[in-house]
């Protein structure tokens, strides 16, 4: 069964500094990942997504992320936080055998200081 | 205008009453999901729906029902609301497979609250 494990509930940064959110998810067929973002009192929208091709994928509002198949991760980077990024992001990945249905992580609330 | 609305926004109602959550949208999509957010639980999907004949329970079914009245109307409802239903609730919708367009969209929520 696929699962997707988002390490750390909440993160802080200053801005400025680097943003790392970890996502591992665990599938025995090859996946289709996203990051989606919730701003505070807002729905979910896309960050970004990998499905096959370039293993680097770039998204929205400078963020990035790497699919590593070695390492079963798909985590997200910003180089440079900015206060307008403190929202809760949500890992998730699908695969042809369920439909595509999405299988999320719990979240990682992230914080950015001034 | 948005492309997935979802209305009431926020409803507040009582334990036993049934409440109907509907969601609209305008993106051509024949997928529909519904999930329910709680904190610290991410999201978990309800119902969904790949057409209009086409309804499947998610895990987390019980207690609710749907409707699919056209391919692009999907309503929820709880047919006896109890306190712990109490949650945000989000509608999604995503395009066929093999498309490429199998990113779901979600709709602003609704926030009910059970008293």
């Amino acid at each position: 069964a696929q699962s997707v494990t988002q390490l750390g509930s909440h993160v802080s940064v200053s801005e400025g500094a680097l943003v790392l959110l970890r996502c591992n998810y665990s599938s025995s067929v090859p996946p289709y990942l996203f990051w989606y973002v919730q701003y505070p009192n807002q729905g979910l929208q896309l960050l970004l997504k990998y499905t096959t091709g370039a293993t680097l994928v770039k998204g929205i509002n400078g963020f990035e992320a790497e699919f590593k198949k070695s390492e079963t991760s798909f985590h997200l980077t910003k180089p440079s936080a900015h206060m307008s990024d403190a929202a809760e992001y949500f890992c998730a990945v699908s695969h042809a055998g369920n439909n595509r249905k999405l299988i999320w992580g719990l979240g990682t609330s992230l914080a950015v200081n001034p | 205008d948005a492309d997935v609305t979802q209305t009431p926004r926020n409803r507040i109602t009582k334990t036993g009453k049934r409440i109907m959550l509907e969601c609209s949208q305008t993106k051509g999509h024949d997928r529909m999901y519904w999930y329910r957010q709680d904190p610290g639980l991410g999201l978990r999907l309800i119902y969904y729906s790949f057409d209009v004949k086409d309804i499947n329970k998610g895990e987390i079914s019980d207690g609710y029902s749907v409707s699919r009245q056209a391919q692009a109307k999907f309503s929820l409802s709880l047919e006896s609301a109890i306190p712990n239903q109490t949650a945000l609730y989000f509608c999604a919708t995503s395009g066929p497979l093999g498309t490429g367009s199998d990113t779901q969209y979600f709709g602003p929520g609704t926030r009910l609250t059970v008293l």
